[in-house]
């Protein structure tokens, strides 16, 4: 079955860097469109970045800048490279996919939390 | 940006209750409209993809309409499983795409 594991989440420093990974199985992950979107404490979700099965990436307007995505198709996995850190970057953070099929995401990994603090 | 906005932000019902949340976008999506459950604690769940089509596996007492500005989704028949929070997200602008705040449902 379709799995998505997230992993390097964490307690950092104002200004720092983290490193999100999820690992994926149980699908052709190289035709999935995949995404890391977050959920404040207490709060809703925000997609903050997406990267289409042709390599396009899209980030929002909140972590621009500071926040890179990337995949490697030949290890399953999806990367969220994050830097220059701030307390309102303190999250849940989920990895989801889907097939592009009007942009919905069929499955989610469990999430991973960070939190940023001095 | 296109905003969304659900309706109402909580609502309280019982099991066996007939209940319909709303989702308004402030411009014309039409019908790129989705639909996720978020229980406590646990990742959000795709319920509905093109405003009326059912994902695989969600069950039938779950129904979706609506194109343009205004969507709805529909619980036939209340289970004691459905009590969660409720997000609309438009997929018809670029990434990243935007959800609603949510509907939390809840039992009376």
């Amino acid at each position: 079955q379709v799995q998505l594991v997230e992993s390097g989440g964490g307690l950092v420093k104002p200004g720092g860097s983290l490193r999100l990974s999820c690992a994926a199985s149980g699908f052709t992950f190289s035709d999935y469109y995949m995404s890391w979107i977050r959920q404040a404490p207490g709060t809703g979700l925000e997609g903050i970045s997406y990267m289409n099965s042709g390599g396009t990436k899209y980030y929002a307007d909140s972590v621009k800048g500071r926040f890179t995505i990337s995949r490697d198709n030949a290890k399953n996995s999806l990367y969220l490279e994050m830097n220059s850190l701030r307390a309102e970057d303190t999250a849940v953070y989920y990895c989801a996919g889907g097939d592009g099929h009007y942009g919905a995401m069929s499955d989610w990994g469990q999430g991973t939390l960070v939190t940023v603090s001095s | 940006d296109i905003q969304m906005t659900q309706s109402p932000s909580s609502l309280s019902a019982s099991v066996g209750d007939r209940v319909t949340l709303t989702c308004r976008a402030s411009q014309s999506i039409s019908n790129y409209l989705n639909w996720y459950q978020q229980r406590p604690g646990k990742a959000p769940n795709l319920l509905m993809y093109a405003a009326s089509s059912l994902q695989s596996g969600v069950p039938l007492r779950f129904s979706g309409s609506g194109s343009g500005t205004d969507f709805t989704l529909t619980i036939s028949s209340l289970q004691p499983e459905d009590f969660a929070t409720y997000y609309c997200q438009q997929t018809y602008s670029a990434p990243p795409y935007t959800f609603g705040q949510g509907t939390k449902l809840e039992i009376k």
